[in-house]
């Protein structure tokens, strides 16, 4: 299977805990996207990568996210001190770069539940 | 700031009948907007990708149309089937924002035997 892989796909954690999830793109992908999804909502941006570079970080992003892409391939997106409203499906995609042309395959998830 | 919305929420439609979802984006500025499907606990699976040049997409039963100006675009399914019940997320790409994703709310569908 060569598609995006996000592990675990489950998570349960209690509240004040840190969290680390871990996507593999596609492998020529060059960029990589991480999105939260809340039950009836669409997807909401937090971040994304070209290469092994941060491009863009959105506000939804607080000091308590950090993501990393060190050599360019996989990507972890840790949260400390985690809290209830993190509870959300935790989505990653990737693409290969095309001048805003290229399409995002996106990975199966990760829930997360923070009790 | 770029808004995306769908409308209905949901939609339930016997088997064979033809299926028409609707997104509406506030700013047109836009490289791509892309139709994706969602399962219940699942990811996202891409199902049409429009450029901003372009009027319309095909894929099988699928045809995506986009109206730039107006800041619509439609999804149409033909001759609907009960596999096709899940949720249809749309996404536009804006210039100023390029890589990122701006997501509707979907619409969820039901297809009934």
């Amino acid at each position: 299977d060569t598609g995006v892989s996000q592990d675990p796909r489950h998570k349960i954690t209690k509240r004040g805990q840190n969290v680390t999830f871990r996507c593999d793109p596609i492998s020529e992908h060059n960029r990589l996207y991480w999105y939260r999804q809340t039950l009836g909502q669409g997807p909401e941006f937090l971040t994304y990568f070209q290469n092994e570079a941060q491009l863009e970080k959105s506000r939804l992003l607080s000091d308590r996210f950090s993501a990393e892409r060190p050599k360019g391939s996989f990507s972890t997106l840790e949260i400390q001190r985690t809290e209830q409203g993190d509870s959300a499906m935790y989505l990653c995609a990737s693409s290969l770069d095309g001048g805003g042309k290229e399409t995002q395959y996106f990975g199966p998830g990760t829930r997360l539940l923070v009790l | 700031k770029q808004e995306v919305t769908q409308i209905p929420a949901a939609l339930s439609v016997p088997e064979g009948e033809n299926l028409v979802l609707n997104c509406s984006f506030t700013d047109s500025a836009i490289y791509n907007l892309q139709w994706f499907r969602q399962d219940p606990g699942k990811g996202l699976t891409s199902l049409l990708l429009i450029q901003s040049s372009q009027r319309e997409q095909t894929s099988g039963r699928l045809n995506a149309s986009l109206d730039k100006s107006s800041g619509r675009s439609t999804l149409y399914i033909a001759a609907s089937q009960p596999g096709d019940s899940a949720t249809y997320l749309c996404a536009v790409m804006t210039t100023d924002s390029w890589g990122k994703l701006q997501f509707g709310a979907g619409t969820q569908v039901v297809v009934t035997p």
